[in-house]
């Protein structure tokens, strides 16, 4: 298994361009989440999904959209970056239960926007 | 709302030397609490969890016990060893399900020196 895998590792984009980074795992995991990392706050999620065309917010939602279609992608989209979103972005997936689980995360995209 | 504490990093240590990171926390109900490990350049690990009060998770020598009466979740070791240099989190998930995502303290970056 490759686990959950991210591209790309790094990129950099002006203010306004758009793009979408890359999320999938090959683990048959129902439940898939986007974070992002910035210095001196720890890790803050985006947006979840608990299913294919099933996703939600979460603490920072603002300036990223995300869809389901399948199991094993969640992509995320930024469609006009801002400085503000340079950040390290992790994705990460497990299983949905009623019990804790735990999630395994991606390597991460270091994105940058000038 | 939810949130996670952690000693303010960066922490410095010999090697041999005995560990406490400090995690308390605030929570509604009874979350799940966990720790994870961030090496350099990759993503975040689970280190150990523990789901209901005075359980201890333990993994690699590191242990912390789930204390609701004072809110914490400290991380020890007995021993630590140049490898375990690493940024650490301490995370908590109210929804067992994994619907609600993690939240995380801010991390505590950990130097150990030879």
């Amino acid at each position: 298994n490759a686990g959950v895998t991210q591209t790309p590792k790094f990129q950099v984009l002006k203010t306004g361009q758009s793009m979408t980074l890359q999320c999938a795992q090959d683990m048959n995991h129902e439940y898939m989440s986007w974070y992002r990392q910035d210095p001196g706050m720890g890790l803050r999620l985006i947006h979840y999904s608990v299913g294919a065309g099933i996703t939600d917010q979460g603490e920072v939602p603002n300036g990223y959209n995300v869809s389901r279609s399948t199991t094993e992608d969640f992509p995320l989209r930024l469609l006009s970056a801002a400085p503000s979103q340079t950040s390290v972005y992790f994705c990460a997936s497990s299983l949905y239960s009623t019990e804790s689980y735990e999630q395994y995360f991606g390597p991460g995209t270091r994105l940058t926007v000038t | 709302g939810n949130s996670v504490t952690q000693m303010e990093g960066p922490v410095t240590l010999s090697e041999e030397a005995f560990l406490t990171i400090n995690c308390t926390y605030t929570a509604t109900g009874y979350p799940s609490l966990f720790w994870y490990v961030q090496y350099p350049g990759e993503g975040l690990q689970l280190l150990l969890k523990a789901t209901k009060a005075d359980d201890k998770g333990s993994n690699k020598g590191f242990e912390a016990t789930y204390r609701k009466e004072t809110t914490s979740f400290h991380l020890e070791k007995g021993s630590v060893q140049v490898s375990d240099s690493a940024v650490y989190f301490c995370a908590l998930s109210y929804s067992g399900g994994g619907a609600d995502g993690l939240t995380f303290g801010k991390g505590t970056h950990l130097i150990i020196q030879p």
